[in-house]
């Protein structure tokens, strides 16, 4: 049971836009920022999304995150077949010292 | 181009022990905390421990606290993590990545990993 909680799957067709949630506490998403990681088949994760919604260096733009309380999002737009990965959010937690990762959702472009 | 690779990983009984290794080229390891996450086969990813760039600060995830200890020589520009009593729940890729390249006001992210070293626990 990871501690946030993030929909074991998503879809979409290409070309279309999709969103991934991420539902946390007050202890993790409620009071830090949100990173968001793509891992895609038989790879090491990369870092997609940092600090709630800004994009490291050679990420594209049709990658963007946002926050709300506890509550993060990832959106995708402009689909493409390359996208199909597993997304993971994840978060420092207060309580637990240290980072908290959500259970990864796993992203099918039809 | 920052490379980590890791090392150390294999086939273990239960109660056995372990050394995993980390070697950082194409930046400056002594200035960034490092981290070790893990991955059991086909589930998520689990933070597990991580120490500041001067080894002043050191975090364990409850789940191997006691048992795995991490370590760092940043003069051989290498992370490493010692695992003891190891359990068969503690089989998983094991990957160690940086941080401190992309942060915010409370955290930084996880920006660059290494391609994992496997550990099975197994009798």
């Amino acid at each position: 049971q990871s501690v946030l909680a993030q929909p074991p799957s998503a879809s979409g067709t290409p070309g279309q836009r999709v969103t991934i949630s991420c539902s946390g506490s007050s202890s993790n998403v409620g009071s830090n920022t949100v990173n968001w990681y793509q891992q895609l088949p038989g790879t090491a994760p990369k870092l997609l999304i940092y600090s709630n919604n800004q994009r490291p260096s050679g990420v594209p733009d049709r990658f963007s995150g946002s926050k709300s309380g506890t509550s993060a999002s990832l959106a995708i737009s402009g689909l493409q077949s390359e996208d199909e990965a597993d997304y993971y959010c994840a978060a420092r937690d207060d309580t637990l010292t240290g980072r908290v990762f959500g259970g990864g959702t796993k992203l099918t472009v039809l | 181009e920052i490379q980590l690779v890791e090392s150390g990983g294999g086939l273990v009984k239960p109660g056995g022990s372990l050394r995993l290794s980390c070697v950082a080229s194409g930046f400056t390891l002594s200035s960034y905390t490092m981290n070790w996450v893990r991955q059991a086969p086909g589930k998520g990813l689990e933070w597990v421990s991580s120490i500041s760039s001067r080894s002043t600060y050191i975090y364990y995830a409850d789940s191997v606290k006691g048992r795995f200890t991490i370590s760092r020589d940043n003069a051989k520009k290498s992370l490493y993590l010692q695992m003891n009593s190891l359990r068969a729940e503690d089989t998983a890729m094991y990957y160690c990545a940086s941080e401190g390249a992309y942060c915010s006001s409370t955290n930084c992210a996880l920006d660059s990993w290494g391609q994992g070293t496997l550990v099975t626990v197994s009798s």
